[in-house]
């Protein structure tokens, strides 16, 4: 059964610190999709990356950077030296190519608090 | 840039009223997605649609009705409002079945 498990409900951190945001996922399609996206207070969730199964590079993005590893079925997020906008809930997010759904299965979300 | 409106960022409706959602994209996207977040659970999808006219139920739909008329724009529709639909309810739309979702800016809803 396809599951995204963001394990970690809520972490708080001082400013310039890094954090890691775990994302585990399974599904038993060889083709899928993983996603990060970001909601800020304000509730809109904003796109951060998309990863297909077969890429499995590391990604950075300025502070952001993400460690997709096959082998753990797991999709963590790193923030560099942490800012108070990073503040937000983050979301994990799976689709599966077979399937044919249109669906996201979505972890149940990390509340990030960044502390000035 | 892809842009996701939603009717109102916040509503007050009574139980038993009839509420309707609105939700418009401007990417020409072919699909369209109504979610709730709830505290704990996460996104949950109530309804979507992959073309005009064209629905299908999402893991939640009982309570809910939706409307495609037009591409640009997907309605959500509670026939019968219930204090269990306080919620938060999102929009999402995309070009492919394994696109990139994206979000409007999300709909605060109270059920007094």
């Amino acid at each position: 059964a396809q599951k995204v498990t963001q394990a970690q409900t809520e972490i708080s951190v001082v400013e310039k610190e890094d954090v890691t945001l775990d994302c585990v996922y399974e599904t038993r399609d060889t083709t899928y999709y993983l996603f990060w996206y970001k909601q800020p207070p304000s509730g809109e969730l904003v796109f951060l990356i998309r990863r297909n199964s077969f890429d499995e590079q590391n990604e950075i993005s300025g502070r952001y950077s993400w460690n997709f590893q096959k082998s753990t079925s797991s999709f963590n997020f790193t923030i560099t030296a942490s800012q108070v906008v990073d503040s937000a809930v983050y979301f994990c997010a799976l689709s599966e190519a077979a399937s044919g759904t249109y669906k996201y299965i979505f972890g149940t979300g990390t509340r990030l608090k960044v502390l000035a | 840039d892809v842009k996701v409106t939603q009717s109102s960022r916040y509503l007050v409706k009574r139980t038993g009223e009839k509420v309707f959602l609105e939700c418009v994209q401007d990417m020409d996207h072919e699909n369209m997605f109504w979610y709730r977040q709830d505290p704990g659970l996460g996104l949950r999808l109530i309804y979507f649609s992959y073309d005009v006219k064209m629905k299908e139920k999402g893991d939640i739909p009982e309570g809910y009705s939706v409307s495609r008329e037009k591409k640009e724009r997907f309605s959500l529709i509670l026939e019968s409002a219930s204090t269990n639909q306080t919620s938060m309810y999102l929009c999402a739309s995309n070009g492919g079945a394994t696109d990139t979702q994206y979000f409007g800016p999300g709909t605060r809803l109270t059920v007094l």
